[in-house]
């Protein structure tokens, strides 16, 4: 069984911190997928990787993928309060079935 | 507008009475999938579909039963809910190789 890890589960900060979200795995992926969720709303997806080191810039986020693609990481420089919310990563199987982290619940406080 | 719909968005209904949730989406994608949301545990894939008429199980197909007879539609029958299948699902399709998936808004079932 395929399972993705995520951390820290929580995170509380301060507008204008950095932070690191963290999604592991044993398993290889052919992509990952970072989703953002909103309280009563589907997540929107934010960013895909899929080469084994690549790095994608979004504004103030930063997504990066493992050189083995089974793990992923999500940094924010400054965090604003717009940035709260519930981060989920999700692999690929290949063309198959997806993979969902438990998610990694931030509060960026003004 | 490109989006994937979901209906009914609430519904409370009582144990083993058969319900059917409708999934549809209007961007002719191949890939659709059903999930469980339950807190602390992520989103789990109950049923995913490549193309019409193939569908396969996910990680927690117990108790679920999917159709896919047109493209768009992917609809969710549990032919007899219990109280353990009290969740928020979603529906969300994909397409091509990257297969950014889109979601629908959730339904959020409740059994009793």
């Amino acid at each position: 069984t395929q399972l993705l890890e995520q951390s820290p589960q929580f995170l509380s900060i301060q507008e204008g911190e950095n932070l690191t979200v963290y999604c592991n795995s044993s398993s290889v992926f052919s992509s990952l997928q970072w989703y953002r969720q909103e309280p009563g709303e589907g997540p929107v997806l934010l960013v895909t990787v899929v080469t084994g080191g690549e790095v994608k810039k979004l504004k103030r986020l930063t997504f990066q993928f493992g050189d083995a693609r089974k793990d992923s990481s999500l940094h924010i420089t400054a965090a604003q309060p717009g940035d709260t919310g519930l981060y989920l990563c999700a692999g690929d199987n290949y063309g198959q079935n997806f993979v969902f982290g438990p998610g990694t619940r931030l509060s960026a406080l003004p | 507008e490109a989006q994937v719909t979901q209906n009914p968005r609430y519904l409370i209904t009582v144990t083993g009475k058969k319900l059917t949730v409708t999934c549809s989406q209007n961007m002719n994608h191949e890939y659709m999938s059903w999930y469980r949301q339950d807190p602390g545990l992520g989103l789990r894939q109950i049923y995913y579909s490549m193309n019409v008429e193939v569908t396969d199980k996910g990680d927690v197909p117990e108790g679920y039963k999917v159709s896919r007879k047109e493209k768009r539609n992917f609809p969710l029958i549990l032919e007899s809910p219990s109280p353990n299948q009290t969740s928020l699902y979603f529906c969300a399709s994909s397409f091509g190789d990257r297969r950014e998936q889109y979601f629908g808004p959730g339904t959020r079932l409740t059994v009793t």
